[in-house]
């Protein structure tokens, strides 16, 4: 199956600061999402960028398909941005279905 | 808030008990993905259901099934349960069966004695 590599595994950061964090995919994808797991549990839709690049507040995301990367941009972090954020994705070959394959996410952690 | 219901928000259970897991998809979608979040395998895909019918099938044990109804809203049921079952399960819901975003609900936490 695709394999999904996001780094860093763990991120510090001071309020106020930017980060990018990164996710590698191993074949051709149709649809890419990144998602912030809060410390509740939840899993928050933050883009769905299978290509291109997009913007939300202080969030952006680039895709870039034919490199078969995905980055993922925040900047002046606050502490409510703390969590971890997953990069999942859909292989472009697959028949049918639809089913995402996650990264192991990155654990970021920032502080006031 | 997604859109996408799930109960109960939590289970606890003992080895050998079956329970049932239900899920109300966004107003409008028609697929409904199950995965479970379990702290040594991650976040894993179990099964999709699109209008009723099974579309995908990830790494489902043979004691896990699930259904869609009519009504599009989802059950999965998971018998003879182990410890190692223990997890978060997540329901999905997204309009069609291709290139679509799929949204979360708050997931079940499970918890097998």
């Amino acid at each position: 199956g695709i394999q999904v590599e996001q780094s860093p595994p763990d991120l510090i950061l001071q309020e106020g600061a930017n980060s990018t964090l990164r996710c590698n995919f191993s074949d051709s994808v149709n649809n890419l999402q990144w998602f912030h797991q809060n410390p509740w549990g939840q899993l928050i839709n933050l883009f769905y960028i299978p290509s291109g690049t997009k913007q939300n507040g202080r969030l952006s995301a680039t895709t870039v398909a034919t490199e078969r990367y995905s980055l993922l941009y925040i900047s002046s972090s606050q502490t409510t941005d703390s969590g971890v954020y997953f990069c999942a994705v859909k292989r472009g070959t697959e028949a049918s279905g639809s089913r995402l394959t996650f990264g192991e996410g990155t654990q970021l952690t920032v502080n006031p | 808030d997604s859109g996408v219901t799930q109960t109960p928000k939590h289970l606890i259970t003992a080895t050998g008990q079956r329970v049932t897991l239900r899920c109300s998809p966004r107003s409008g979608d028609l697929s409904v993905y199950w995965y479970q979040q379990s702290l040594d395998q991650g976040l894993q895909f179990l099964i999709q259901y699109y209008n009723g019918e099974e579309r995908a099938k990830g790494n489902i044990l043979e004691r896990f099934s699930a259904q869609q109804f009519p009504d599009l809203h989802s059950e999965l049921n998971l018998s003879s349960l182990e410890l190692g079952d223990s997890a978060l399960y997540f329901c999905a819901s997204s309009r069609r069966d291709s290139y679509n975003e799929q949204f979360f609900g708050p997931g079940t936490r499970l918890t097998v004695l």
